[in-house]
Parts: C-alpha cells; structure tokens; sequence
C-alpha cells in the first residue's frame, strides 16, 4: 500500500488568507485526488490533480479557491485561498490503490480552522 | 441532496455480537459500493466492497450485503472486536463518473464495548 503524509496536520488561520497544504506519495502514481470533509458531513471530492495537466476540479468548486500544484509524481499541494469559517474542513488527499476499482489510499488529512 | 445516506451517526454493540451498518443510495447508476473505516488522526482506510451485478461479498468477518432493488446495503461484523470501534463510511461510484469521485455518507460511529 501507499504511504501518504500531510502537512500540515492542523492549522489555525485568520478569515482571508491562505494556506497550502502538501501531500507526500512514497510511489509515483499518476493521480492524485484531494478530498473536503466539513463537519458533521460527509467527504467530498474537490478536484483531481494529474501530473503535468491542469487539475479536474468537481462541481461547486473552482480553481481562484483551491489552486492545485502537481509539479511531480509523489507530490501535490491543495491552496485553500482567501479563507473564511465555511472552509473549516479536514482536507485528505488520496491517490488510487491499482488494486480495486475505486480503492483509494487516503493521507492522514489536514484539519483546518478558520476563525 | 445526498446521494449516499447512512442515517445512524452511531451504533453500539457488545464485543462478540454482531454489528449491522447500514446505508442507503438514491441514484441508480451507481455500480460499486465501498466501505471505508477511519480511526480518529487517520485517513480512511478501505475495507470491502461489491459491485452491483453481486448482492453478497464477504473477507473474514466482513460481509456486505447489496439489495439493489432497495437501493440499500449493509455491512456485518461478526464477530464484533473492540479494535473495530471507528467511524464506517458507505461510498459508491457509478461508471459513468471521474474515477476519484467517491460519493459518500456521512459515516457512522461504531463502539464496540468489551
């Protein structure tokens, strides 16, 4: 299986201004997926980072707010832009397992806070 | 609108017995279901799943049961450990999706009492 780090772990930050956050692969793998799980609700796809081509964002989420970099095949930061107390989350990456379909192996996450 | 829904934030069970978890989906086109489980400071970790064209698949003392008709599944514990206190998340793709896009419930906290 992967081995997939975060930081940071958690953060405390003020309402507009930014924080990126990095998730480290011991693998090279060709996608990267980056997650949002607001309290109380359940995770949510924010967008798929592909080395070298511009992120996939989902709907409802766009890329002046959460700009992805994917410079390499282990390594992707998530910026979560002009913050406000609604981007309070636990941010995850994940990257696909190869094994099952969907199967995804997740980092330990980032718990953010905006006040 | 939530797609996948797991209406119990919370279960709780006597080591040994059985554990039940259940969810619920509304769109048809969802093909595959997975069940993840998270410790608290962890990221998800997948445990089972079934495609739709199954309605049982089981790994040791994991099972999930599909009922497409219903558009439900479940997932049994037996038996039930301590260690798999956690919070269970129901998730489910359809073909026809990106591939990252996991649609999930909310999960469901289990506290397996010793």
């Amino acid at each position: 299986s992967a081995v997939i780090s975060q930081k940071p772990s958690r953060d405390i930050c003020q309402r507009g201004t930014s924080l990126t956050i990095q998730c480290q692969v011991d693998s090279q793998v060709t996608m990267m997926f980056w997650y949002r799980q607001q309290p109380g609700q359940s995770l949510t796809l924010i967008a798929t980072a592909n080395q070298g081509s511009e992120a996939t964002y989902e709907s409802g989420f766009v890329i002046d707010k959460f700009p992805i970099s994917r410079p390499n095949l282990t390594f992707s930061t998530l910026t979560v832009s002009n913050m406000s107390p609604e981007d309070s989350s636990i941010y995850l990456c994940s990257v696909p397992s190869g094994l099952k379909r969907n199967e995804q192996f997740f980092g330990p996450g980032t718990r953010l806070t905006v006040l | 609108d939530q797609q996948v829904k797991q209406n119990s934030p919370s279960l709780s069970v006597q080591e040994g017995r059985i554990s039940i978890l259940n969810c619920d989906y509304t769109n048809s086109m969802f093909d595959y279901f997975l069940w993840y489980k998270k410790y608290p400071a962890e990221g998800p970790t997948f445990l089972i799943s079934i495609s739709s064209i199954k309605d049982k698949n089981e790994d040791g003392r994991f099972t999930v049961f599909l009922n497409k008709s219903a558009k439900h599944l479940s997932l049994h514990i037996v038996p039930s450990q301590p260690g798999d206190s956690a919070v269970y998340f129901c998730a489910a793709s359809g073909s026809g999706g990106s591939q990252g896009n996991l649609i999930f419930g909310k999960g469901t906290k289990l506290s397996v009492k010793p």
